[in-house]
């Protein structure tokens, strides 16, 4: 079965400009969730979605949003890029069992660099 | 927010040797978890903490989830050079979020 794909694998874009992170979750799975990592740090919590509702939401300004489809894939929009949102974005799908946690499966990532 | 602190930052050790590394947070979590991360990939997951002074071990791996749920420790045993990586900690919240700390970047000299 194949894992969590995410596209485009790297990007480049400008200060400014507009992005659009894609994922696709391992077949089954219904959340998904999104992370910022830069480099030399590990992964900061964005996003979080479930059923096609916004479930979570960590520490990041109005310019990252992002949404769930029927099939259960996500984008991850980030407007007006700023220099610092250059980092590896990476997505995690899970099966939620209703339990407490739900070991999260992570995608390979977007490699942002904003110039 | 809460705050996760990894040590140490880097590790370079022989091959054979044991290695150990740690987290602390002010906060309390309800799981603690590690990950491994190889270049150009997304962390995978080792080992996953559910109560407070559990001791889980997995092959060479064995970690525990301290007994106030602030802090977990992380032990590989008889280190091997497919070892070498970033190790990652983090505290889960009820809610899914994630927190990480910065990472223990692991060499293994052969």
């Amino acid at each position: 079965d194949a894992g969590v794909t995410q596209s485009p694998t790297h990007l480049i874009k400008t200060r400014g400009q507009h992005v659009t992170l894609r994922c696709s979750p391992i077949s089954g799975h219904k959340s998904v969730s999104w992370y910022q990592q830069v480099l030399g740090q590990g992964p900061q919590f964005i996003f979080q979605y479930y059923e096609k509702e916004e479930r979570g939401r960590g520490n990041f300004p109005d310019r990252f949003s992002a949404r769930q489809f029927p099939n259960y894939s996500s984008e991850l929009n980030v407007n007006a890029l700023l220099l610092g949102d250059s980092a590896l974005y990476l997505c995690a799908s899970s099966l939620p069992t209703g339990g407490s946690y739900n070991e999260q499966f992570f995608g390979p990532g977007t490699r942002l660099t904003v110039l | 927010g809460q705050q996760l602190n990894q040590s140490p930052q880097s590790m370079f050790i022989q091959e054979g040797e044991d290695v150990s590394m740690n987290c602390t947070s002010s906060s309390i979590f309800n799981t603690w978890l590690w990950y491994k991360q190889d270049p150009g990939e997304g962390p995978v997951l080792l080992i996953a903490l559910y109560k407070a002074g559990e001791l889980t071990s997995n092959g060479r791996l064995t970690a525990q989830f301290g007994i106030t749920r602030k802090d977990s420790f992380l032990n590989i045993s008889a280190s091997i050079p497919s070892d070498v990586g970033i190790y990652f900690c983090a505290g889960q919240l009820y809610n899914n979020d994630m927190r990480f700390g910065a990472g223990t970047r692991l060499t293994v000299k052969p």
